[in-house]
């Protein structure tokens, strides 16, 4: 167990919907980063937070957004969704922002079917 | 431009062979790179990470900036090893994000 959690552990929904991820730093970590993992893409960096502010931006769609909160946790929306968009959607943390000797830690990951 | 390249999609091995990972990286800069380990599409785990010079289950992975790469190795595969692997890469200029190679499934039979 990384100490990294995301809910729910499972989604599924319709096309068109929004929905919304959630995931739960390790205690004292306060970079959060979300990643996509899907078949034909493989694993993407979407986006990072650290301590509230937005550090880095991937391959996010303008459909998609995220934020930290002042408790560390952070929400990936995703919204106007479509069949594409069915991945495996992991956060992860570090302690820091990403330099020198810092390790991220994956959570279990959000899989997401669009039908 | 950053990338990692794991050529081999899928490698299968006896139990007892031993096990080579190919992982070649292009970054400008000094790269911090990191071998994960996915069991059945779960979570990703930290295997090792070049900086440590650790060994994980016996694996170990050195890092050559002659050839730009950062192969995992086993001497002796175990059945418990199948998984899939993923060596990433460190983008320190884009606020710590990973990059991530395509994946090696690697199967090692009885």
């Amino acid at each position: 167990d990384s100490g990294v959690t995301q809910t729910p552990k499972h989604l599924i929904t319709a096309t068109g919907q929004r929905v919304t991820l959630r995931c739960s730093p390790r205690s004292g970590d306060l970079s959060v980063y979300w990643y996509q993992q899907s078949l034909d893409q493989g694993l993407q960096f979407l986006i990072q937070y650290y301590n509230g502010e937005e550090r880095a931006k991937g391959n996010i769609l303008e459909r998609f957004s995220a934020q930290q909160f002042p408790d560390l946790h952070s929400e990936l929306n995703l919204s106007s969704l479509e069949l594409g968009d069915s991945a495996l959607y992991f956060c992860a943390s570090s302690v820091a922002i990403g330099t020198g000797s810092d390790t991220q830690y994956f959570g279990p990951g959000t899989r997401l079917t669009v039908l | 431009a950053q990338r990692v390249t794991q050529p081999e999609k899928l490698l299968s091995v006896f139990k007892g062979a031993p096990v080579e990972l190919k992982c070649n990286y292009s970054y400008s800069g000094s790269p911090e790179l990191f071998w994960y380990v996915q069991y059945s599409r779960q979570r990703l785990q930290l295997l090792l990470r070049h900086i440590s010079r650790e060994s994980i289950k016996g694996f170990t992975a050195d890092l050559n900036k002659g050839e730009t790469s950062f192969h995992l190795k086993k001497p002796f595969a175990q059945e418990e090893d199948s998984a899939m692997y993923y060596c990433a890469l460190i983008n320190y200029n884009q606020g710590g994000k990973l990059i991530f190679g395509q994946g090696t499934e690697l199967s090692v039979k009885p």
